[in-house]
């Protein structure tokens, strides 16, 4: 069966400081990996999703970045962290570009001070 | 893009008792999926109906496609039901992304 793995599970950071999630996908070969941004509140956002080894799409403008060294691996990144990228940042997965299930990760919780 | 409206907002419940969350997507989707987020943020995923009925224990959900909406049943809730609900779809217009509704709180009472 397949399991998407993320993290770390919290982080706490300091504006201006760098970032890196990494989110893991096992089970499944050529998925399709997205990253959601969830901020207080309930709605979750799209920020990038890629369909392939260092293809990838941004869905909205952001101090943010994504990459995907390897088939089930996704990194999301930032060179300067800013208070506004404070969020539940979650990690998903995909068998079928636009039709299939997608299946999400557990989630890291990012704090920036 | 899509719209997606979920209703109510917050549901509050007596244990047992029975509840209907509903869905209105302002367009044609390909993808509908019912989620539920438990208190650790985890995305649980419930149904994934484009069309149709299905049911799963307590659960149940139908997609009216044409008419465009979706509901989720929850029979004889329980505590451990407790949590945010989303629905989420994806247009039949889009490539990748799933539109998030803002989702129902439920809380369910012992």
């Amino acid at each position: 069966s397949q399991t998407i793995h993320q993290w770390p599970a919290t982080l706490v950071q300091p504006v201006g400081s760098p970032l890196s999630l990494e989110c893991t996908v096992e089970g499944t070969s050529n998925p399709n990996l997205y990253w959601y941004r969830q901020a207080a509140g309930r709605g979750l956002q799209l920020l990038f999703y890629s369909v392939g080894i260092g293809q990838i799409s941004s869905e909205v403008p952001q101090n943010l970045s994504a990459s995907r060294p390897q088939d089930r691996q996704f990194i999301l990144s930032s060179k300067k962290l800013l208070l506004s990228d404070s969020g539940f940042y979650l990690c998903a997965w995909s068998a079928l570009a636009g039709v299939s299930e997608q299946y999400f990760g557990p989630g890291t919780r990012l704090t920036v001070t | 893009g899509i719209q997606v409206e979920q209703s109510p907002p917050d549901l509050i419940l007596q244990e047992g008792a029975n509840s209907t969350l509903r869905c209105n997507f302002s367009d044609s989707v390909n993808n509908l999926q019912w989620f539920h987020q438990n208190p650790w943020g985890q995305l649980i995923n419930l149904f994934y109906i484009p069309s149709g009925t299905k049911q799963n224990g307590r659960l149940s959900a139908t997609t009216v496609a044409t008419e465009r909406y979706s509901l989720l049943y929850i029979s004889s809730s329980q505590t451990t039901d407790s949590g945010v609900y989303f629905c989420a779809a994806l247009y039949s217009g889009s490539a990748r992304q799933l539109t998030f509704g803002s989702g129902t709180q439920l809380t369910v009472l012992p």
